[in-house]
């Protein structure tokens, strides 16, 4: 079956410091999707990225979804205390579009102030 | 305000007693999904629903089941024959089935002793 990997698991950052977390699909993926779970809380949908390549941005958040749209990448510049959370990616595989989405462990972050 | 009300918040149960966790959504959304999240870990699906009256099992559906009599409501009943039934479970649901981002509910922490 689908498997979606991240890495790393974990992350501990100094307050202004940049982080990247990385997801990787064992299958093409017709979307990817983002999620923050602050500690105690649920998650919280951030963002989709649909098309080969592409790049999106929030503030300090810049997303991209691979060519072969099997990986993609979370970049947040200048970390910040509100950053702090579990970061997941998810996506459904590319032959069933609709189907039901598959998470991938998280990397979680701390930001250290 | 639209969302997903899941309660309880916390509960708690002794072994070999069914529970049911329920799950309330106002956003007139026709998919629903129920997740299992471990310590330190991804979100499992258990069990999904494309459409009111027609639910289908995810990857870890054995010692659960559902229904989805009205399209507002997905309850979750863990049974005694789920073998490690304690854990923090997560309502979600999407406009259609897996194409948009997932709205959470703030889920219920299921403790069973």
């Amino acid at each position: 079956g689908q498997q979606v990997m991240q890495i790393p698991q974990y992350q501990h950052v100094q307050e202004g410091e940049d982080f990247t977390t990385y997801c990787n699909s064992s299958t093409t993926l017709s979307n990817i999707q983002w999620y923050k779970q602050r500690p105690g809380g649920h998650p919280v949908f951030l963002i989709q990225l649909v098309k080969s390549g592409e790049v999106k941005k929030q503030k300090r958040l810049t997303f991209q979804f691979g060519e072969a749209k099997k990986n993609s990448s979370l970049h947040i510049t200048a970390t910040q205390t509100t950053d702090v959370g579990t970061y997941f990616c998810a996506g459904p595989p590319r032959e069933t579009s609709g189907s039901r989405l598959t998470f991938g462990e998280g990397t979680q972050l701390t930001v250290n102030p | 305000d639209g969302g997903i009300t899941q309660s309880p918040k916390y509960l708690f149960r002794k072994e070999g007693q069914n529970v049911t966790l329920s799950c309330e959504q106002n956003l007139n959304h026709d998919a629903m999904y129920w997740y299992r999240q471990d310590p330190g870990q991804g979100l499992r699906l258990i069990y999904y629903s494309q459409i009111v009256n027609d639910f289908q099992k995810g990857d870890i559906a054995e010692g659960y089941s559902v229904s989805r009599e009205k399209k507002e409501s997905f309850p979750l009943t863990v049974t005694s024959a789920q073998k490690n039934p304690t854990a923090f479970y997560l309502c979600a649901s999407s406009i259609s089935y897996g194409a948009y981002g997932y709205t959470f509910g703030s889920g219920t922490r299921l403790t069973v002793v």
